[in-house]
């Protein structure tokens, strides 16, 4: 089955400091890779997306991405947390041949908590 | 960049009665629609994928006539919850896209059944 999972079901980091949130995938042929992030009671924002190229992907509000295939994974990163980086992250994935429809398959979600 | 909004952002009803919930593209043609349930704490599972005057395609276990959704326009996707109960009290979320690879989310709207 494919599937997307997110070891941590919560992530804490000193501000200022390095963070991480991984994500490792198990789907069929080359997928493409997303991260978003969701703010309490809100929807999802796009945040970087892998489709093709260069491994190490930049996105929105410093945050980037390495896709690694040999390990099926692509975990998040910025070299510096913000207190307003805290909010609830979300790997996806859209397997190969989802077709015109783009169907996603998300992980189950990160919780950031970056502390002063 | 593309932008998405759901209509109401906040609802509650009573049980038995039915809830339109509206998803617009406001700056974009959504060619394909999608509609998630969201409960707290946890991930978006997606429910129905809807492409523009065509029938939605619902995922395994979801009721499509209890969840009726409509695509009528590019622009515009409806969901309606028929007879809800509180079971059905949720997050649901809309996403839209143009063709382009990333999905672009609605606000979503709170739903909560009395």
């Amino acid at each position: 089955a494919q599937s997307v999972a997110q070891p941590e079901d919560q992530v804490n980091v000193a501000e200022g400091n390095p963070l991480t949130v991984k994500c490792t995938y198990s789907v069929s042929g080359n997928p493409y890779l997303f991260w978003y992030v969701q703010y309490p009671n809100r929807g999802l924002q796009f945040l970087l997306k892998y489709i093709t190229g260069d491994n190490l992907v930049k996105g929105s509000y410093g945050f980037e991405a390495e896709f690694n295939k040999s390990q099926t994974s692509f975990h998040l990163k910025k070299p510096s947390a913000l207190v307003s980086d805290s909010a609830l992250y979300f790997c996806a994935v859209r397997p190969h041949g989802s077709g015109n429809t783009g169907k996603l398959i998300f992980g189950q979600g990160t919780t950031l908590q970056v502390k002063p | 960049g593309a932008v998405v909004s759901q209509h109401p952002s906040r609802v509650i009803c009573k049980s038995g009665t039915s809830v339109k919930i509206e998803c617009r593209s406001l700056d974009f043609q959504a060619t394909t629609m999608f509609w998630y349930r969201q409960f707290p704490k946890q991930s978006l599972m997606l429910m129905a994928t809807s492409n523009e005057g065509s029938k939605a395609t619902y995922e395994q276990g979801v009721e499509k006539d209890k969840f009726l959704i409509n695509h009528a326009s590019l622009t515009l996707s409806t969901l309606t919850v028929t007879s809800a109960h509180p079971e059905d009290s949720s997050f649901y979320i809309c996403s839209a896209r143009s063709g382009a690879h990333e999905q672009f989310f609605g606000p979503g709207t709170r739903l909560t059944v009395l």
